[in-house]
């Protein structure tokens, strides 16, 4: 079965410093993977997804995640985080045969001064 | 990518009633999801709901407690009826796109009380 996991529930970094948000998948084939922020109240929004091709992926607001087979990883970075970027962040993907997302259970980033 | 109005943004309820939670998308699409995500975790999918078909409801979640109508392809709601505290949570539309793009509505967030 598809599972997507995110080792860590909560993370806390300093404004400016570097970021990088775990996910793991469990799939045989290439997979479909993507990365959601939701802020708090509010919807999700995707930060960039994963098809096939260049596994260094560029998204929105500065992040960017890469895609490792032999890790079975895809982790989100972003080199200076805002203060802005407080949320939870989510990994999701498609299982196998499935046309719906299954997401991890999410990361809460905190930001502090 | 497909834009989706979803409606109320926000209730309280009255347990014991029904809420139906409208999600309205700019496009037509064929693959309409709702899932419900409780305080703190992340998003489990309640079901499928395809135009044409009846939806495909997903283990835990029956049609009884969580009717489901799609009658075109721009169009679903979703009704959370016979209301307990439990049910307290955000229910988030999302639709799949041709290029494999999910967008997510706002979400509703709904308080039983």
């Amino acid at each position: 079965a598809q599972s997507v996991t995110q080792p860590d529930i909560h993370i806390t970094v300093s404004e400016g410093a570097s970021l990088e948000l775990r996910c793991n998948y469990s799939y045989g084939a290439t997979p479909y993977l993507f990365w959601y922020v939701q802020s708090p109240g509010q919807g999700l929004q995707l930060l960039l997804k994963y098809f096939s091709g260049d596994t260094l992926v560029q998204g929105i607001k500065g992040f960017e995640a890469e895609f490792k087979r032999s890790q079975s990883s895809f982790n989100l970075r972003k080199p200076s985080v805002h203060w802005s970027d407080a949320a939870e962040y989510f990994c999701a993907a498609p299982g196998p045969g499935a046309n719906n997302l299954f997401f991890g259970t999410g990361t809460r980033l905190t930001v502090i001064p | 990518s497909a834009v989706i109005s979803q409606k109320p943004s926000r209730d309280i309820c009255q347990r014991g009633t029904s809420l139906t939670i409208q999600c309205q998308v700019d496009s037509q699409v064929t693959m309409m999801f709702w899932y419900r995500q409780q305080p703190g975790q992340s998003l489990t999918l309640i079901a499928t709901a395809n135009q044409g078909s009846e939806a495909t409801y997903e283990s835990g979640f029956v049609i009884d407690k969580f009717p489901i109508s799609r009658p075109n392809l721009t169009f679903s709601t979703l009704t959370v009826s016979n209301m307990s505290p439990e049910d307290s949570s955000i229910y988030l539309c999302s639709v799949r796109e041709e290029d494999y793009g999910y967008t997510f509505g706002s979400g509703t967030r709904l308080t039983v009380v």
